[in-house]
């Protein structure tokens, strides 16, 4: 089983429209967890950190459920630029801070 | 956006041959990583560093070797190029670790493409 899992998508959605990306990590002991957006051939950036009471910054809501070990992220209001792949990436202690990436959600903004 | 460049952007080379990428950054960050990334298999850690001359293994290691001789470059060599190492890869840097909320700011990657 991958440490971090998402479905690939991708997900096609009409402008305005809510969608829901899920993530789940096998790993307990997970200590951070964040969600990040990748263009297309573009690097990776940060989206949000997700916090255990659940966390929102305009548009976007991160929830993280610790018992189930899921994240979850709420795009409300679909915008096109909202077009990418979103990465869920989950952080926990090893012999380094090892933060594993999870392969991604590709999000499909349609006029 | 952070000051992170890499070099080469592109590159095509041949099996057998060396090859290194150059992650400069401006930061003044003190962790550095290389990653890669391939189709279905998400960002993976190839190795990373503390501090000037301090670096260590990630978990797909076997075929690079990185040096560190200045806070603002960290470089990856593939010593003898296979086409299984044919990815994009990115360098990242972070100022902080263990503290639960660290950011990674990627570079721009560089496409290779091991023929």
């Amino acid at each position: 089983r991958k440490e971090v899992e998402q479905d690939p998508g991708p997900f096609n959605v009409p402008e305005g429209a809510t969608v829901a990306f899920n993530c789940t990590y096998s790993n307990s002991a997970s200590q951070s967890f964040f969600w990040y957006r990748q263009d297309c051939r573009k690097e990776p950036k940060l989206l949000m950190s997700v916090y255990s009471s659940g966390n929102e910054d305009g548009r976007f809501t991160a929830q993280l459920n610790r018992a189930s070990q899921y994240i979850s992220l709420l795009i409300r209001d679909s915008k096109l630029s909202d077009s990418a792949t979103y990465l869920c990436v989950v952080n926990h202690k090893t012999s380094y801070d090892k933060v594993i990436f999870g392969p991604g959600t590709s999000l499909s903004v349609i006029p | 956006d952070a000051g992170i460049t890499q070099s080469p952007r592109h590159k095509v080379t041949e099996t057998g041959t060396p090859v290194t990428l150059r992650c400069h950054q401006t930061e003044n960050h003190r962790y550095m990583y290389w990653y890669r990334q391939d189709p279905g298999h998400g960002l993976r850690l190839i190795h990373y560093s503390y501090g000037v001359k301090d670096t260590d293994k990630g978990e797909v290691s076997d075929g690079y070797s990185v040096s560190r001789s200045k806070t603002e470059d960290f470089l990856l060599t593939l010593e003898s190029a296979t086409s299984s190492q044919t990815s994009v890869y990115f360098c990242a840097i972070s100022d902080q670790q263990g503290l639960g909320q660290e950011t990674q700011y990627f570079g721009p990657g560089t496409r290779l493409l091991v023929l």
